[in-house]
């Protein structure tokens, strides 16, 4: 089983709509987790962090359920800006900080 | 201009030659990272470093080898190219702090094994 596992999409929405993305980790001592956005053949930018009590920026909202060991991310307004891979990042220990893990990434398409 | 550089941004090489990426910033960050990113399997690291003499081996180091030759430079080297290396390449830093400190990218390099 992978450490991190999302839908690699793609998910294909018109402008507006509202879109939600999830992903599942394996470590149930993870500590850290993260958005990142990738454009296509860019290199990878984070989107934004996940909080134990959720957290919203703008049109975008992350949580985190570690019952059953998920984050989640939530797009409203979709703009056709938003079309690219959002990547799911775990940290799994504290020691580690350093050591990203990293999801295949969530397709996005907005169209007009 | 860019925080984090990487040469060259394509590479298209045979199954056998030495290959060097390199990789500069200008963030003043301690640490700095290789990582490959395949189709379908995310990124994976390779190697990193917190300092200048400090180099810790990734996931995925076999067939590799790097060198830190300043805070600002670290470079990745395929001492034998195979096939299998094909992938894309970046580089990132990060700042020396608690957990959940933010990673930053260089634009990547596309090496193509033929």
């Amino acid at each position: 089983r992978k450490e991190v596992e999302q839908d690699p999409g793609p998910f294909n929405v018109p402008e507006g709509a509202t879109v939600a993305f999830n992903c599942t980790y394996s470590n149930s001592a993870s500590q850290s987790f993260f958005w990142y956005r990738q454009d296509c053949r860019k290199e990878p930018k984070l989107l934004m962090s996940v909080y134990s009590s959720g957290n919203e920026d703008g049109r975008f909202t992350a949580q985190l359920n570690r019952a059953s060991q998920y984050i989640s991310l939530l797009i409203r307004d979709s703009k056709l800006s938003d079309s690219a891979t959002y990547l799911c990042v775990v940290i799994p220990r504290m020691d580690s900080s350093y050591k990203l893990i990293f999801g295949s990434g969530t397709r996005l398409l907005v169209r007009p | 201009d860019a925080d984090v550089t990487q040469t060259p941004r394509n590479r298209i090489t045979k199954t056998g030659k030495r290959i060097m990426l390199e990789c500069s910033q200008t963030k003043g960050h301690d640490r700095m990272y290789w990582y490959r990113q395949d189709p379908g399997l995310g990124l994976r690291l390779i190697y990193y470093s917190f300092d200048v003499k400090d180099i810790n081996k990734g996931e995925i180091s076999d067939g590799y080898s790097v060198s830190r030759q300043a805070q600002a430079k670290f470079s990745l080297s395929l001492e034998s190219a195979i096939p299998n290396q094909t992938a894309l390449y970046f580089c990132a830093t990060s700042d020396r702090k608690p957990q959940g400190n933010e990673q930053f990218f260089g634009p990547g390099t596309r090496l193509t094994v033929l």
